[in-house]
């Protein structure tokens, strides 16, 4: 099975501060890998697919990158209503769909 | 506009069977690249994905709890019905459905599926 791995599990960062997370695969997973944000009490939304790719209606301070076994998301320019847990998730290795542990965004 | 909405008891006993409808609306989950997924998350823990049906009925399971999970749908209906059998404590999580579909790269390759619409969450709870 292929493990998906973030860091840091948690960062505290200003407004306005550039923030990036990191997710790893066990095994190359091409591309196949996205970016959620989730907010307490709140249903995971999507914001980053193939590995690249901005969802519709996402603003355009995240953005990921990498691709094999080595993934990135970065918010540019963090704002207030950014503060959330983000989740990775590859959709390479049939019949598994991996989440990652998690990164909390706090406030600092 | 797409939306989903998850049902069920909230508490189960252990050793039951949980049974959770997903009913959906603005989709059809007879359009080819379309399924519709379950993943749930214990209190204060990270994502697990359960199963997931595609349009032409084919399903998939989490391989950790693919004994104890049914996934069906019911087209007319737009529902997707998950049921899980042998309910333990550590299964106490809110369980969420979402619309998958399949998306492309940037060069129009298939790029996996991914969950873009989700349910509110269904919190249920195992204990005696």
């Amino acid at each position: 099975d292929i493990q998906m791995t973030q860091s840091p599990s948690s960062v505290s960062a200003s407004v306005g501060d550039r923030v990036t997370i990191t997710c790893r695969a066990s095994q190359g997973i091409s591309s196949w890998l996205a970016w959620y944000q989730q907010k307490p009490g709140k249903a995971p939304k999507l914001l980053i697919y193939a590995a690249s790719s901005l969802q519709s209606g996402v603003p355009s301070r995240f953005s990921g990158s990498g691709s094999g076994t080595d993934f990135t998301l970065t918010i540019s320019s963090l704002q207030p209503e950014d503060f959330a847990t983000y989740y990775c998730q590859q959709a390479n290795s049939f019949p598994m769909l991996t989440f990652g542990g998690g990164t909390k965004v706090e406030i600092k | 506009q797409i939306t989903l909405k998850e049902s069920g008891p909230t508490l189960v006993k252990p050793t039951q069977t949980l049974t959770l409808t997903c009913t959906f609306s603005g989709f059809s989950l007879s359009t080819s690249g379309v399924g519709v997924g379950w993943i749930r998350q214990p209190p204060g823990k990270a994502l697990e994905w359960l199963a997931l049906i595609y349009w032409d009925d084919d399903k998939r399971y989490s391989p950790s709890l693919k004994s104890r999970l049914t996934i069906t749908k019911d087209t007319s209906k737009n529902q997707v019905v998950l049921t899980m059998t042998n309910m333990d404590p550590v299964d106490t999580a809110t369980y969420y459905c979402a619309h998958a579909r399949r998306y492309y790269d940037s060069s129009g390759y298939s790029a996996g599926y991914y969950f873009d619409y989700w349910g509110q969450g269904t919190l249920v709870t195992v204990s005696s």
